[in-house]
């Protein structure tokens, strides 16, 4: 099974901050990578996939990079209501394994 | 517009099995993968299984012995069974449509297993 790790796993951040999170694959997932976004007591909702394809509607400050091994997603500019937490996950091979998560919190 | 709802029991006792319905509108099965996925109280997302317009399933290893994923296209609907649940299947259980990721969820359904 691959194993998908994140860091950090909470951060905090000022508004306007860039922030970055990472996530490692345990073996090539080539670009078979999504980030996810869930809000406090949320369903997820989708961001990025392909590693680095912005899903409709999301907005263009976060974006996503990476392939084979390393991934990243970034938001350029944090704002208020980016408050959550980030889940990698690879959809390369089953199990269709989530990293830990990483909660993002405003300082 | 696409949209998932899923309903079933939300308390259930050690050994009892777990069985949750969604149903899909606006949208054709073909050419998705139907997943399911949960997220125990206060920790980290999931993966349980999916399953393909097919009727082809996946599953994580660790539940595969207990669980199934069936597809029923006449009544748009795919369903998950989960026997002999224990406390540790306690959690909020998603349905989710994957094309490349999981782009359409339900609304989640909190399932708890308790004597």
């Amino acid at each position: 099974d691959i194993q998908m790790t994140q860091s950090p796993s909470s951060l905090s951040a000022s508004v306007g901050d860039r922030v970055t999170i990472t996530c490692r694959a345990s073996q090539g997932i080539s670009n078979y990578l999504a980030w996810y976004q869930q809000k406090p007591g949320k369903v997820p909702k989708l961001l990025i996939y392909a590693a680095s394809t912005l899903q409709s509607g999301v907005p263009s400050r976060f974006s996503g990079s990476g392939s084979g091994t390393d991934f990243t997603l970034t938001i350029r500019t944090l704002q208020p209501e980016d408050v959550a937490t980030y889940y990698c996950q690879t959809y390369y091979s089953a199990p269709l394994t989530f990293g830990g998560g990483t909660k993002v919190e405003i300082k | 517009q696409v949209q998932l709802q899923q309903w079933g029991a939300g308390l259930l006792k050690p050994s009892e099995t777990l069985s949750l319905t969604c149903a899909v509108y606006g949208g054709s099965f073909s050419g998705y993968y139907w997943s399911w996925i949960r997220q125990p109280p206060g920790k980290g997302l999931e993966w349980i299984g999916e399953i393909n317009h097919g009727g082809g399933t996946k599953y994580d290893v660790s539940l595969e012995s207990r669980v199934t994923i069936s597809l029923d296209m006449s009544n748009n609907h795919f369903s998950l069974k989960l026997t002999s649940v224990t406390a540790a299947d306690t959690a909020v259980y998603y349905c989710a449509r994957r094309g490349n990721a999981q782009d359409y969820w339900g609304q989640g359904t909190l399932v708890t297993v308790s004597s």
